[in-house]
């Protein structure tokens, strides 16, 4: 069974711009969050989807937004780019609906801000 | 809100010795989840405990939930070169779905 798939893996981006990054969940599974990872924050969480429905947002500027398609797919859009946002984004899926459920990451895509 | 703080962030030992990382809430939390990444990988799934008390055991890894539901600790026995990487626990937020992550305890092995 296919893993979770995050395109791109790598790109850069100049401050100003936006960015849209798409994630594949694992088949079957229909709840997809996001997360930002860097070297001074760790992993924080940025949002959750469940059946094209936001469930949970993290602490995170309202540049930053997601949204999720009816085949449980997703994407993940910042706009006006700043140099911090330079980060790894990982995107995980989970197979149910409730709160205790595994998550898989993807490879995640790595984000350049220059 | 919720803190999930790791301790020690960093580990160096001899292959062979163990090694202990311990993860702390700042509230109650419904479960724990341990998780593994390798140098320039992704977080991989290695656990969860969910009733208090709990241990669990894979192979040279050993996972402890607190009485209280607030620590947890992986302890691994004789550490092998393979064990390098960083180990994250993550509590369930207050509001559910989302989960809160330690800094993590980055672990090097050398031979």
């Amino acid at each position: 069974k296919a893993g979770v798939t995050q395109t791109p893996r790598y790109l850069i981006k100049t401050r100003g711009q936006q960015v849209t990054l798409s994630c594949s969940p694992i088949s079957g599974h229909r709840s997809v969050s996001w997360y930002q990872q860097t070297p001074g924050q760790g992993l924080q969480f940025l949002f959750e989807y469940f059946s094209e429905t936001q469930r949970n947002k993290g602490n995170f500027p309202g540049r930053f937004s997601g949204r999720q398609f009816s085949n449980s797919r997703s994407e993940m859009n910042v706009s006006t780019l700043e140099l911090g946002d330079s980060a790894l984004y990982l995107c995980a899926s989970s197979g149910g609906s409730g709160q205790r459920n595994t998550i898989y990451f993807g490879e995640g895509s790595w984000l350049t801000v220059v | 809100g919720q803190q999930v703080m790791q301790i020690p962030q960093y580990q160096h030992v001899q292959e062979g010795e163990d090694f202990t990382t311990y993860c702390n809430s700042s509230t109650t939390l419904s479960n724990i989840q341990w998780y593994k990444q390798r140098p320039g990988g992704h977080p991989v799934f290695l656990i969860q405990l969910v009733k208090s008390g709990e241990v669990k055991k894979q192979k040279r890894l050993t996972f402890q939930f607190g009485e209280a539901k607030k620590n947890s600790s992986l302890h691994i026995t004789a550490t092998q070169t393979t064990d390098v990487g960083t180990y994250f626990c993550a509590g369930d937020s207050n509001s559910g779905y989302a989960l809160n992550f330690g800094k993590g305890t980055s672990l090097l092995v050398t031979p």
